[in-house]
């Protein structure tokens, strides 16, 4: 089945310092989401990834998809303190018995100290 | 446009009674899922409908766990007999098309057995 992992599982950084969280795949991938769920809450859709190499940029947030759509980063440019939660990647493989299955990882739980 | 609805928002029961769970998807959403979060994991797919078709229930515990989305839109979740490890946040979630699509996800029912 898919195998994806998240690293780093927690990392708790500064107000102001930047936070990187990567999300690598056995396999190539088809597309690749990622989801904010912060405490409490429930997942949110932030955004998706199809292309190889691509990057996208929401505001402080920079989502990059590697050349050989395996793995993918989000980065946060000077944290805030909402930006506190987990952080999830989901993906979906190319091909194989697990196609058009959508598949989240463990997460990456982020806390700002103010 | 209205959020996916789940109700309970909190369910106690003892081990071994039943329990059910209640989704209404976004309208207009044909993809509706199951998911089940433990805390400090991602979420897991239980059971995935296209309309009315349960087309990917590989990792539903069907000696226990049973659903439905008889109309095609709002679902019911049941377990029965509940166990001790079925405490977790049960989240419904609905998207747009089968691939590709975000999901959005409901508030969750957080499931607590004793």
């Amino acid at each position: 089945g898919q195998q994806v992992m998240q690293i780093p599982q927690y990392q708790h950084v500064q107000e102001g310092e930047d936070f990187t969280t990567y999300c690598n795949s056995s396999t190539t991938l088809s597309n690749i989401q990622w989801y904010k769920q912060r405490p409490g809450g429930h997942p949110v859709f932030l955004i998706q990834l199809v292309k190889s190499g691509e990057v996208k940029k929401q505001k402080r947030l920079t989502f990059q998809f590697g050349e050989a759509k395996k793995n993918s980063s989000l980065h946060i440019t000077a944290t805030q303190t909402t930006d506190v939660g987990t952080y999830f990647c989901a993906v979906t493989n190319a091909g194989g018995t697990s196609y058009g299955k959508l598949t989240f990882g463990q997460g990456t739980i982020l806390t700002v100290h103010p | 446009e209205a959020g996916v609805v789940q109700s309970p928002r909190y369910k106690i029961i003892e081990k071994k009674q039943p329990v059910a769970f209640w989704c209404n998807p976004i309208s207009g959403h044909n993809t509706l899922y199951w998911y089940l979060q433990n805390l400090g994991q991602g979420p897991e797919l239980l059971i995935r409908y296209e309309n009315e078709e349960a087309v990917d229930d590989s990792q539903l515990p069907k000696d226990r766990f049973s659903a439905e989305r008889l109309k095609g839109v709002d679902s019911t979740l049941k377990i029965q007999p509940a166990e001790l490890g079925d405490s977790a946040v049960y989240l419904c979630a609905s998207s747009l098309s089968p691939e590709n699509s975000p999901l959005h996800f409901g508030n969750g029912t957080r499931l607590t057995v004793t």
